[in-house]
């Protein structure tokens, strides 16, 4: 099974700064990983799969990036809506699976 | 509007059955291969169970094979998920999802629904 970690566990930031998550993967996963948003008591939804293909209506100021093992998710300029979990998932090997999770927060 | 609506979650006793359905609109559910994810209270994601368009493709997680079961009815635009002898760690919020593409990526979800095993 591949695990994926995901870093930092909590990011604490303002409105307006950048955010920088990663996720590493324990052997190579080439493009194959997408993003979630998820916030409290709400469902996940898709921001990029394969990597750095943004899902439709991501807004411009998310970016994905990486392959092999290691991938980034960029906010460039945090909006007050994307103080959120964010989770990555692999597909290229069965059981899919997902990262731990890092939290978004405001500071 | 495409949407995703869970029902059947609750508290049950451990060893019990349960059986949670997600009714599809919106999209060609018959189309669609779908997931089932859950979510442990305060913990990440975990895959649970897949199924292909025509039901005739299943798996399962480890954790839950043997004990889930997956189907569908593609006549009814509903997805369902058989849980018998539950434990307390299968407590979670339990999400169906849409497939992105025929792969694990799930590009629509529904809003989950939880299950909670306890005596």
């Amino acid at each position: 099974e591949i695990v994926l970690t995901q870093s930092p566990a909590t990011l604490s930031l303002s409105p307006g700064e950048r955010a920088t998550l990663s996720c590493r993967a324990s052997q190579s996963v080439s493009s194959y990983l997408a993003w979630y948003q998820q916030k409290p008591d709400q469902a996940p939804r898709l921001l990029f799969y394969d990597a750095s293909n943004r899902a439709t209506g991501i807004p411009a100021r998310f970016s994905g990036s990486g392959s092999g093992t290691d991938f980034t998710l960029t906010v460039s300029s945090l909006e007050p809506e994307d103080f959120a979990f964010y989770y990555c998932q692999q597909r290229i090997n069965w059981p899919p699976t997902f990262g731990g999770g890092t939290k978004v927060e405001i500071k | 509007e495409v949407q995703l609506v869970e029902a059947g979650g609750g508290l049950i006793q451990p060893g019990g059955s349960l059986r949670l359905s997600c009714a599809a609109s919106g999209f060609t559910f018959s189309s669609s291969w779908m997931h089932w994810v859950r979510q442990a209270p305060g913990k990440g994601l975990v895959w649970v169970s897949s199924i292909d368009s025509d039901g005739g493709a299943t798996t399962y997680a480890d954790s839950v094979k043997g004990r889930f079961t997956i189907s569908r009815d593609n006549a009814k635009n509903t997805l369902y998920l058989q849980m018998n002898s539950l434990r307390a760690e299968d407590t979670a919020v339990y999400y169906c999802g849409r497939a992105w593409s025929g792969t694990y990526y799930m590009d629509v979800w529904g809003k989950g629904t939880t299950v909670t095993v306890s005596s």
